[in-house]
């Protein structure tokens, strides 16, 4: 089983739908990250989270670290956020962290 | 500000030689970590180096070295390379090691392994 996991792996929807990307992991975290890639392979950090919810724009992340749950959602959502979305998590060793691990990634057709 | 900088963007070599690509990092940061992207396992983690020294190195077998200059730049190395070494290597910079920085990711370099 990986310790990150994300859903749905494919997701196409309607311009203007509210999107919801789901990501559970199971080992403890000090930190979890949204991470954007579009085609080309260009990776773009969205949201760094240990705690709580953030805003950004039409993007909103939140998580829950009792439940080991993030959630990314997307409002209004637009043809230009058609990428794959991926979760990421870093456990915390000894007195620092861990390098990134990583979901399978969403990958998220939104259609005029 | 100059985002992160990978060279070479693209590169095909043939089973046994090796390779080393370069990572420069934002101006400033002196974290620098390695990841590999192929589609069958997604993204990996392969090394994190932070003020010239590993901090951490993912599960990766021995042909895969890295290192970081005092200017912060990093370079990884693979010898010995394989078919399946083809994949797209990512670096990401952040400010220092710790969980809670950001990491800003360069455009990659595609390696190709014939």
């Amino acid at each position: 089983k990986n310790e990150v996991e994300q859903s749905p792996q494919n997701l196409t929807a309607q311009e203007g739908e509210f999107i919801t990307i789901n990501c559970s992991y199971s080992v403890g975290i000090s930190a979890l990250h949204w991470l954007q890639q579009h085609p080309g392979g260009g990776i773009v950090s969205l949201f760094m989270l240990s705690s709580g919810k953030k805003k950004h724009g039409r993007l909103i992340a939140t998580i829950n670290i009792q439940e080991k749950h993030s959630s990314l959602h997307i409002t209004a959502s637009h043809p230009r956020d058609s990428a794959v979305y991926i979760c990421a998590v870093r456990r915390p060793i000894g007195g620092g962290a861990d390098g990134l691990t990583f979901g399978k990634g969403t990958h998220l057709i939104i259609q005029p | 500000k100059a985002g992160v900088t990978q060279t070479p963007r693209y590169l095909i070599k043939t089973r046994g030689q090796q390779v080393t690509l370069s990572c420069s990092p934002i101006s400033g940061h002196r974290s620098v970590s390695w990841y590999q992207q192929t589609p069958g396992q997604g993204l990996q983690f392969l090394f994190e180096y932070f003020s010239e020294t590993q901090r951490n190195k993912g599960n990766f077998p021995g042909r895969f070295s890295g290192r970081q200059f005092s200017n912060s730049r990093s370079e990884m190395n693979v010898s010995t390379l394989e078919l399946g070494d083809s994949a797209l290597y990512l670096c990401a910079s952040s400010f220092s090691a710790s969980s809670y920085n950001e990491q800003f990711f360069g455009p990659g370099t595609r390696l190709t392994v014939l």
